[in-house]
């Protein structure tokens, strides 16, 4: 089946940097990804979606120039968290897909834990 | 706007006990319907979708629009399905899923 990758898995790192996930497809042509952020002991939620080619989609409240997401090629998108804060840690995973395929589900990432000192 | 409800946060049941999984969506127009798993430690992976009307380990959801509800049924539980289960909508060509809170299945020996 459809193999997503997201890397790294697990970050810590100081206030005031920024970091960057990213969210591969490994055997299929993702035109569209999607970026969504979990807290813990909830569900989630969308934040923006990527087109391959074109600027990124955000969610109301989402702030776009915190979180910069990249999708250059078909089978890479990135999301980086600009100038991190603790409140920036949580979890956040990726998702890939064709939209122009009605019928392909969305395949997700293992995620990235980023933990913000 | 959209809207996934699942009001159990936890359900607990015995193996062999028959399982129903609460879901119930709100969209004016017609959604399409999901149920995703995440097993410990691994990702989230597609259980089953409404368009799709399978049966998938021994799990079936029916769609019924008149009380806006996808609940997923197993007749009898496994300890394997012991998971997260979070019912999923997705509208127009959007793509975009939006997902309920989940609700933890715990399968008893």
């Amino acid at each position: 089946g459809a193999v997503v990758s997201q890397h790294p898995s697990w970050v810590i790192c100081k206030s005031g940097t920024s970091v960057k996930i990213e969210c591969r497809s490994l055997d299929f042509q993702a035109t569209t990804m999607f970026w969504y952020r979990q807290f813990p002991k909830q569900s989630l939620m969308l934040m923006a979606t990527s087109n391959e080619g074109s600027k990124a989609t955000y969610e109301q409240g989402v702030e776009k120039d915190k979180f910069l997401i990249n999708h250059a090629s078909l089978t890479l998108s990135t999301l980086t968290v600009t100038s991190a804060h603790p409140e920036d840690s949580s979890f956040y995973i990726c998702s890939a897909t064709q939209l122009e395929h009605s019928n392909q589900p969305q395949h997700f990432g293992d995620g990235t834990r980023l933990s913000i000192l | 706007a959209q809207r996934v409800t699942q009001p159990e946060k936890l359900l607990s049941v015995f193996k062999g006990a028959p399982v129903e999984l609460k879901c119930n969506y709100s969209y004016s127009g017609s959604p399409e319907l999901f149920w995703y798993v995440q097993y410990s430690r691994q990702r989230l992976q597609l259980l089953l979708r409404h368009i799709s009307r399978e049966s998938i380990k021994g799990f079936t959801a029916d769609l019924n629009k008149g009380e806006t509800s996808f609940h997923l049924k197993k007749p009898f539980a496994q300890e394997e399905d012991s998971a997260m289960y979070y019912c999923a909508l997705t509208y127009g060509n959007t793509g975009k899923l939006i997902f309920g809170q989940g609700t933890t299945l715990q399968v008893k020996p």
